[in-house]
Formats: C-alpha cells, sequence, structure tokens
C-alpha cells in the first residue's frame, strides 16, 4: 500500500513563529511532491512543489526533500492567522503516471 | 490568473439517480483529472485524461463512472447510477503548459462540487 503519512495535528504556533509541518511517503518510486493549502470546506490550492533533494523557498515557505529518509516537510516564516488551514502533502510517482496521493493533512492554527 | 471551474457547486440527488459534474479546466492546459474527498477523509484520485482518453483511474472509478470532453473547453465527470457512498467532494483539476510557464507536474484544483446523495 503505497501511503503518505502526516500528523494530523491540531499545530499550535503564534503569530510569527516558524511553523514546521512533516509528511513522510512509502513509495520510493515517487518523484514528485506538492504541498497544497486547504481552508474548512474549499478546494486545495497548490503552494509548492518540489522534485530534487535540499531546499526550495518560495515567499515565506520552503519545502524541503530527503528523498533517502523518504521526508518532505514544509516550513512557514513569519506564521499569520491567515495561514490556518489544513496543509495537504501530495507524492506523485512519475514515469507516466499522473495520480497525487494525498496525506490525510495536518491541521495547523495560528494563534493572534 | 487563469483558474478550474466547476458546476454546479452544489448537487442533490435521489440514490439511483445519474448524475452530471461539469469542469472547465485552464486554458490550454492537456491533462484532465477528477478527485473526490468524503467529508473528513483524504483527497483520493479518480481519473485523468489525455488526448481524449483515459490515462489512469483508481480502483474507485468503476463502471459507475466515465469521463467526456464533449468539446473544446469542458470536461465531465459522469455517474451512472448514484449510491449513498458516492456524497463527497468532486474535485476537478488540471496540469499542463500553459502561458507563463508552470510545470505540467502541477495540478491545479477547481473549488468543487458537493454531491449529496440522498
Amino acid at each position: 500500500q503505497k501511503e503518505v503519512e502526516q500528523n494530523s495535528g491540531p499545530l499550535s504556533v503564534p503569530e510569527g513563529a516558524i511553523a514546521s509541518l512533516n509528511c513522510t511517503y512509502s513509495d520510493r518510486g515517487s518523484q514528485s511532491f506538492f504541498w497544497y493549502r486547504q481552508y474548512s470546506g474549499k478546494s486545495p490550492e497548490l503552494i509548492m512543489s518540489i522534485y530534487s533533494n535540499g531546499d526550495k523557498e518560495d515567499g515565506r515557505f520552503t519545502a524541503q526533500l530527503n528523498k533517502a529518509s523518504q521526508y518532505v516537510s514544509l516550513l512557514i516564516r513569519d506564521s499569520q492567522p491567515s495561514d490556518s488551514a489544513t496543509y495537504l502533502c501530495a507524492v506523485k510517482r512519475d514515469t507516466g503516471r499522473r495520480a497525487l496521493t494525498f496525506g490525510s493533512g495536518t491541521r495547523l492554527q495560528v494563534q493572534p | 490568473e487563469p483558474e478550474v471551474t466547476q458546476t454546479p457547486s452544489h448537487q442533490v440527488t435521489q440514490m439511483g439517480q445519474e448524475v452530471i459534474l461539469r469542469c472547465v479546466p485552464i486554458s490550454n492546459h492537456l491533462y484532465f483529472y477528477w478527485y473526490r474527498q468524503i467529508l473528513g477523509q483524504k483527497v483520493e484520485f479518480l481519473v485523468s485524461f489525455y488526448n481524449n482518453e483515459i490515462s489512469e483511474k483508481s480502483e474507485i472509478f468503476d463502471d459507475q463512472f466515465s469521463v467526456e470532453r464533449p468539446d473544446g473547453s469542458n470536461f465531465t465527470l459522469k455517474i451512472r447510477s448514484t449510491k449513498l457512498e458516492d456524497s463527497a467532494m468532486y474535485f476537478c483539476a488540471s496540469s499542463g503548459i500553459r502561458a507563463g510557464g508552470g510545470s505540467y507536474n502541477e495540478q491545479f484544483f477547481g473549488p468543487g462540487t458537493r454531491l449529496t446523495v440522498l
């Protein structure tokens, strides 16, 4: 069974702090990794994609990938109350396959 | 900013009825998808569609489901005989090269259709 695992949370951080969200995956054939944000009752919104080991930064967001450990994370710097949402990790095995496999998400609460 | 649109936003139907969910993917995208999310559960892949045919489908996508691109803009999901367990949010997504760049791997989701089967 190819799984994507996330801590369901809630992860509670104070405004201005760094939020760290983690994800592990079981399929070693996974090549593409994505973080989505989902507000309650809304659709997933793509935040970042990462394909290579290391860090990728985009504004306040940094994605980190370690394929050897099968681990991907998302750091949110200077967290804002508007960042309060569920963060979904999704992985894709390439070589012609298109399906994203999602984790169950981590609920983030940023306290003002 | 181009976006995926879906109609209707909410569909209520009786068990055993047919429903068609509609989507307009991002213009110039090449790959189209349907996902579903049962309340409180994970987002699950149903099917992907490329070059006017299904390229991949999950175990969920059985004979009750079908997809179609009836014209140059719409992409539809049909459920022939709905069951109670089909109640969920259904998301359409698209990916592919578009003006301004963007990896074909990145999938962009529409706002969803909430399907309620009574």
